[in-house]
């Protein structure tokens, strides 16, 4: 069974730091999706990842992913108190298949104090 | 380019009941998943529909059934509403079937008591 695992869950950080929220997960997958949801609110898209190695950024946020290792990170760089939501990474869950089924990792609550 | 939208935003129904949600995908967008969400389990995946067609479906009972119609509006059927189906349901389109970036829609809360 494919899972998906994130930590920390939560995470309560200081503006102006820096800090990785890691995803790891269990079976074969080349494309990893990041989400953010903030309370009572859908699923934002942030990152879509498609190939081993692959970096985006956006802001302060980075996201990487090392097919290899099944593992895809999240850092946030000199963080501020719009980044507090729950962050989301989800993989295929039918790979190599014909499906959009995702399978998420359990979040991480990010709350930025002042 | 409107969002995906669904209907209706807010529900509250009895244990036993029956319910329908319906979901709307973006313009030109023909694959709609579900996801049902839940403080204790999670995001988890239902079903999923392409050109009218169930692709996928996850691991629910069969109480949990879902329709495409032609023009791509999905619906989602919970039948004898148990407490436990109270959560967000959120639905997700995307373009095609297969790895493309999925937008999902605002949900619906469904309460059961």
């Amino acid at each position: 069974e494919l899972k998906v695992e994130q930590n920390p869950l939560f995470l309560s950080m200081q503006e102006g730091k820096n800090y990785t929220i890691y995803c790891n997960y269990s079976t074969t997958s080349d494309r990893l999706y990041w989400y953010r949801q903030d309370p009572g609110k859908s699923l934002e898209s942030l990152f879509v990842l498609l190939s081993n190695g692959a970096v985006k950024q956006e802001g302060r946020l980075m996201a990487s992913l090392d097919t290899k290792a099944r593992l895809s990170t999240l850092h946030i760089t000199a963080a501020v108190h719009d980044l507090s939501a729950t962050y989301f990474c989800a993989v295929d869950g039918d790979y190599g298949g014909a499906t959009n089924k995702l399978i998420f990792g359990t979040g991480t609550l990010l709350a930025v104090q002042p | 380019k409107a969002g995906v939208t669904q209907t209706p935003r807010y529900l509250i129904k009895t244990r036993g009941q029956q319910v329908t949600l319906s979901c709307s995908p973006i313009s030109g967008h023909r694959s709609v998943s579900w996801y049902q969400q839940t403080p204790g389990q999670g995001l988890q995946f239902l079903f999923e529909y392409f050109s009218e067609t169930q692709r996928n479906k996850g691991n629910f009972p069969g109480r949990f059934s879902g329709r495409q119609f032609s023009n791509s509006r999905s619906e989602m059927n919970v039948s004898t509403l148990e407490l436990g189906d109270s959560a967000l349901y959120l639905c997700a389109s995307s373009v095609r079937s297969t790895y493309y970036e999925q937008y999902f829609g605002p949900g619906t809360r469904l309460t059961v008591t």
